[in-house]
């Protein structure tokens, strides 16, 4: 079975820039997580899909991030302009189902420099 | 709001010995779950191990076990016969059990150095 599947996995960028990230979740996993960790961190949710609507957002920064998830599969993660702050490595998670026990299965991540 | 806490920024561990990761959190929930993930350098977050909060039985998979403390809300995980593959940062994760959102919150984590 694949896995969760992130591009690009480096990416350097300069403040004030836009930057977007794709992630393909496990097929047929319904609930799709965007995460940000930053160095010496945990991850932090920064949105949670169920199918293609937005079941909590209230951690992403919504002045400069937007998420969507297009059909209920594939989402894209954008940050215009980038911040400094913003350097982070950038985790896509999926799971099969809105259950809080249930496993979530993490891609290798995108790791973002903003100079 | 809910917080996990790891006291130990880094461990290290001879090979073949035990070693045991803390964890803290805080919550007023009383259903929960709790996730012991590790994180190799590659950055693939694997999960580990996983304790429901209503059982008292302490969760084990092969050489990792937890020992879960509800009432001092402690979730230990030991790491028996450690090998080398086991080196890698470990984060200690809660999620409540209804209400809300599924999101996972995270403690900062805790390297682990296996020595040969």
């Amino acid at each position: 079975e694949a896995g969760v599947a992130q591009s690009p996995r480096y990416k350097i960028i300069e403040k004030r820039q836009s930057v977007a990230f794709w992630c393909n979740p496990i097929s047929g996993h319904a609930t799709l997580y965007w995460y940000q960790q930053i160095l010496g961190q945990g991850p932090k949710l920064l949105i949670q899909f169920q199918n293609n609507g937005v079941v909590d957002d209230s951690q992403l920064p919504k002045d400069r991030f937007s998420a969507e998830r297009l059909k209920g599969v594939d989402s894209t993660l954008k940050i215009q302009p980038a911040k400094l702050e913003d350097s982070a490595v950038y985790l896509c998670a999926s799971s099969f189902a809105r259950t809080s026990g249930v496993q979530q299965f993490f891609g290798p991540g995108t790791r973002l420099t903003v100079l | 709001a809910q917080t996990v806490t790891q006291s130990q920024p880094e461990m290290s561990v001879q090979e073949a010995e035990t070693v045991t990761l803390s964890c803290t959190y805080d919550t007023s929930e009383s259903d929960y779950y709790l996730f012991w993930y590790k994180q190799p350098p590659s950055r693939q977050m694997i999960l580990v191990i996983r304790q429901e909060a209503y059982k008292q039985q302490n969760a084990t998979e092969n050489r990792f076990s937890v020992n879960f403390q509800k009432a001092a809300k402690s979730f230990s995980l030991k790491i028996s016969d450690s090998q080398l593959g086991d080196a890698a940062m470990y984060f200690c994760a809660y999620v409540r059990a209804q209400g809300g959102s599924e999101k996972l919150v995270f403690g900062k984590g805790t390297k682990l150095t296996v020595n040969p």
